[in-house]
């Protein structure tokens, strides 16, 4: 167990569907992150939170809402969803603000598996 | 044009032999270098990270840094069956925290007893 905590793992969703995905941390870091992962693509960065505020949304659509409560939790809030949306989204957590060595490293969570039919 | 590229296989190598696995990036001022194991239906794993040129050895593997090429490679040595997953190269502009990270697309690694 990596310390970061996904749930669900897997979810199927119509389009007209409003859902959550949770991510929680135990690793006392301070920074969490969104990834989605598509078949043969590279991870997508969606939104970076730092100290619950965020600082980072990549042109990421408005039927993703992230809330980011405290430095330990992230969700997903997911609304009228479209069949491209299906992928892996992956919760991330590192530990900004210390030396290179360790503000770069990123942990993972185990993901959660999203179907829209 | 990629920013960080990656073969994305399969590359299939018997066990015991070496894997190498290689990467290039665009980002001439890139620093922070990382290599990722994802095995099928799991979260990527940091395995090696290489911050200088030339090479950097942890167990069976290692990492190969060259700048002035652009390019990052992975070793694994003896490999195993369980070696098998999807390599993910991750590069760090300069002076970037983690959110700046760029993935490849991963290259699947497959071990044949």
């Amino acid at each position: 167990e990596t310390g970061v905590t996904q749930t669900p793992r897997h979810l199927v969703m119509g389009m007209t569907n409003k859902k959550s995905l949770k991510c929680e941390q135990h690793l006392g870091h301070n920074a969490m992150y969104w990834y989605k992962q598509s078949a043969k693509k590279p991870l997508e960065l969606m939104f970076v939170y730092n100290f619950k505020e965020q600082t980072e949304n990549n042109s990421v659509p408005s039927r993703f809402s992230p809330e980011c409560p405290n430095s330990s939790h992230l969700f997903l809030h997911l609304h009228t969803l479209q069949p491209e949306d299906s992928a892996l989204y992956l919760c991330a957590s590192s530990q900004p603000g210390g030396t290179a060595s360790t503000n770069e490293k990123l942990f993972f969570g185990s993901g959660t598996q999203l179907s829209v039919l | 044009q990629k920013e960080v590229e990656q073969n994305s296989g399969p590359l299939s190598v018997p066990e015991g032999a070496i894997a190498s696995l290689n990467c290039t990036y665009s980002d001439r001022g890139s620093q922070s270098f990382f290599w990722y194991r994802q095995y099928s239906g799991k979260s990527p794993e940091l395995i090696m990270f290489i911050y200088s040129n030339g090479d950097k050895e942890d167990g069976r593997f290692t990492a190969q840094l060259n700048k002035a090429s652009q390019y990052v490679s992975l070793l694994i040595r003896d490999s195993q069956p369980s070696d098998s997953a999807t390599y993910l190269c991750a590069v760090n502009p300069p002076g970037s925290s983690a959110s700046k990270i760029i993935f490849g697309s991963g290259t699947r690694l497959s071990i044949r007893p």
